[in-house]
């Protein structure tokens, strides 16, 4: 069964702190990664896709890939309230049926 | 914002009735899913489909038929609602099956079977 995993959370960080979100996953084959945020009844919204080892940036967001160790990072510089959601972590790799697998998600809460 | 749209929103029904979802895309993506989110179990991949009249069944397909029958339109349909199919139902939709291309989602449709 292969699968992603994700800490539940909830992850509480103050205002204008870094938020630290980390995923693993189990298919070492695995090719894309990407972070999805959702806020409460609301439908999943695309932030960041990571394909290769390293970092990619997107503003106040940082994707952290690394594929020997099987994780998934994405950091969230200076934190704002409105950052609240669960964050969901989906992998995805073409031997798979070509389905994304998805994880749990963490639910990191801003406290202003 | 990609163009998806699901109706209805919101939908309470009956035990034993049949119940059609249905997502539209102006995005022109050959690809489309239909899946479901529970607590505890987060998103899970009812169908999908990969082209006009071309669908696969997902992990949780019992009791769920789908129909696309134009690029735009893809349909979820519960023959016989049971209480467990209660759920949030989101349509996604990629231009590929998601090794280079994400997957964006619909505003979703809150389904409750009484």
């Amino acid at each position: 069964q292969k699968e992603v995993e994700q800490n539940s959370g909830p992850l509480s960080v103050p205002e204008g702190a870094i938020a630290s979100l980390n995923c693993t996953y189990s298919d070492r084959g695995s090719q894309s990664f990407f972070w999805y945020r959702q806020y409460s009844g609301k439908s999943p919204e695309l932030i960041m896709s990571i394909y290769s080892n390293g970092d990619k940036e997107d503003g106040r967001f940082t994707a952290q890939l690394n594929k020997a160790s099987q994780y998934v990072s994405l950091l969230i510089r200076d934190s704002q309230p409105s950052d609240s959601a669960t964050y969901l972590c989906a992998v995805y790799n073409a031997g798979n049926n070509r389905k994304l697998i998805w994880g749990l998600g963490t639910s990191l809460a801003v406290n202003p | 914002d990609a163009g998806i749209t699901q109706s209805p929103r919101h939908k309470v029904t009956e035990t034993g009735t049949p119940v059609t979802l249905r997502c539209h895309q102006t995005e022109n993506h050959r690809y489309m899913y239909w899946y479901r989110q529970d607590p505890g179990h987060g998103l899970r991949l009812i169908h999908y489909s990969y082209g006009v009249k071309d669908t696969d069944k997902g992990e949780v397909s019992d009791g769920y038929s789908v129909s696309r029958s134009k690029t735009e339109d893809f349909l979820l349909t519960l023959e016989s609602a049971t209480s467990s199919q209660t759920s949030v139902y989101f349509c996604a939709i990629s231009e590929s099956t998601g090794g280079d291309q994400p997957q964006h989602f619909g505003d979703g449709t809150r389904l409750s079977i009484l």
